[in-house]
């Protein structure tokens, strides 16, 4: 199985404070992660797929890089309503594996 | 608009089966697999396994197999995720997801809101 492997598990930042998000795929996968965000009681929702393409709907403070094994989420001007956990996840191979998760915390 | 819809919360015993369904809308549904996630309450996210709704054998993660059924009513467009044997470490939210296998990266790209079983004596 692919392993990913995200940092940090958790941060505090405040409103406008920009945050990144690493991920590192236990094997080469391309460009085959997708990043999430998951509000408290919600399912999580899709933010970025192909390691950098937003998708639709997405505020483009939102970004994202990397490929073969290293990925980064990053977000730009932190907004109240972007504090929630953030997932990797691998689309190169079943199962399809995510990360542990980094909590974004209000300092 | 797409839409996957889930039945309601459960609450088993030990021992029991529970089997949680997943109606979807929106989309033709033979064209896109179907992928169970699983949430332990304050943990992450575990991928539990895939069903194609155009007729091949479900996929299981090894954690699963022998304990997990997938199946799929096309009449309907809904697909079922059926747990037996269960303890107290399957209270969970469990979701449905479709990948998108057309785009680039085939993310999750819709997500039902999640149906909690609780497994209690």
């Amino acid at each position: 199985d692919i392993q990913m492997t995200q940092s940090p598990s958790s941060l505090s930042a405040s409103v406008g404070d920009t945050v990144a998000i690493t991920c590192r795929a236990s094997q080469t996968i391309s460009n085959y992660v997708n990043w999430y965000q998951q509000k408290s009681g919600k399912a999580p929702q899709l933010l970025i797929y192909a390691a950098s393409s937003l998708e639709s709907g997405v505020p483009s403070r939102f970004s994202g890089s990397g490929s073969e094994t290293d990925f980064t989420l990053t977000i730009s001007n932190l907004q109240p309503e972007d504090f929630a956990i953030y997932y990797c996840q691998q689309s190169y191979a079943t199962p399809r594996t995510f990360g542990q998760g980094t909590r974004v915390e209000i300092k | 608009q797409v839409q996957l819809l889930q039945s309601g919360p459960e609450v088993k015993k030990p021992g029991a089966s529970v089997k949680v369904s997943c109606k979807t809308s929106g989309y033709p549904f033979v064209n896109y697999f179907i992928h169970w996630i699983q949430q332990a309450p304050g943990q992450g996210l575990e991928w539990m396994g895939v069903i194609n709704p155009s007729g091949a054998s479900p996929t299981y993660a090894q954690k699963f197999r022998g304990r997990l059924t997938m199946t799929k009513d096309t009449s309907t467009s809904t697909v079922y995720m059926e747990l037996s044997g269960l303890t107290s470490e399957d209270t969970a939210m469990y979701f449905c997801v479709r990948l998108d296998y057309f785009r680039s990266g085939e993310p999750f790209d819709y997500w039902g809101q999640g149906t909690l079983v609780t497994v209690s004596s």
